[in-house]
């Protein structure tokens, strides 16, 4: 079985730009999260979908924003980038959500913003 | 407030030997779950063991054992004979069931084996 694939692998955008990054979960997985991964902040919780819905948010500002495909694909946009949203983004399926259910990532994408 | 606390910021520890990374965590819910994930230099996050906050046996993977004491909230990982290749930085995490129901990482310990 495949494991998250995570596209693209490497991203460099200017300020201001936006971006998105696409995650294809597990086959079978319907829950898709997304996390940011900083060296000062450590690893971040953005969102998390389930059956196309976002279930829970994190702390971040409107500019991140994300969605989740029929078919449990999930992207994840950023507009209007700052410098310090360069991060490592990691993208996360499990089969359903509750407090058993472990989660398995993807590779990341690394984002760097000039 | 933090919820997960791992105090460790990086370990030594010689090849084979046992290895001990402590994780304590703040809820005030009765029905949670506990993981821990190991990130290689590679940056992908591995799953290596889960505990439920009702299993009342400590939770054990291979090499992996986590010694689970729900009365002091401590989830600590123990990794026997250690590898090389255990080099790496390893997660606790919670996530507590509800509405919120979001996992929560620790800051994480860096762990390096001493060939």
């Amino acid at each position: 079985k495949a494991g998250v694939t995570q596209t693209p692998r490497y991203l460099i955008k200017t300020r201001g730009q936006q971006v998105t990054l696409s995650c294809s979960p597990i086959s079978g997985h319907r829950s898709v999260s997304w996390y940011q991964q900083t060296p000062g902040q450590g690893l971040q919780f953005l969102f998390e979908y389930f059956s196309e819905t976002q279930r829970n948010k994190g702390n971040f500002p409107g500019r991140f924003s994300g969605r989740q495909f029929s078919n449990s694909r999930s992207e994840m946009n950023v507009s209007t980038l700052e410098l310090g949203d360069s991060a490592l983004y990691l993208c996360a399926s499990s089969l359903g959500v509750g407090a058993n259910n472990e989660q398995f990532f993807g590779p990341g994408t690394r984002l760097t913003v000039l | 407030a933090q919820k997960i606390t791992q105090t460790q910021p990086g370990m030594f520890v010689q090849e084979k030997e046992a290895v001990t990374l402590d994780c304590t965590y703040d809820t005030s819910d009765q029905s949670y779950g506990l993981f821990w994930y190991k990130q290689p230099s590679s940056g992908e996050m591995i799953f290596l063991i889960y505990q439920g906050s009702y299993d009342e046996q400590n939770a054990t993977e291979g090499r992996y054992s986590l010694n689970f004491q729900k009365a002091r909230k401590s989830a600590n990982l123990v990794i026997s004979a250690s590898q090389l290749g255990d080099s790496a930085m390893y997660f606790c995490a919670m996530r507590e069931v509800g509405r919120d129901d979001k996992i929560i990482f620790g800051k994480g310990t860096r762990l390096h084996i001493l060939p």
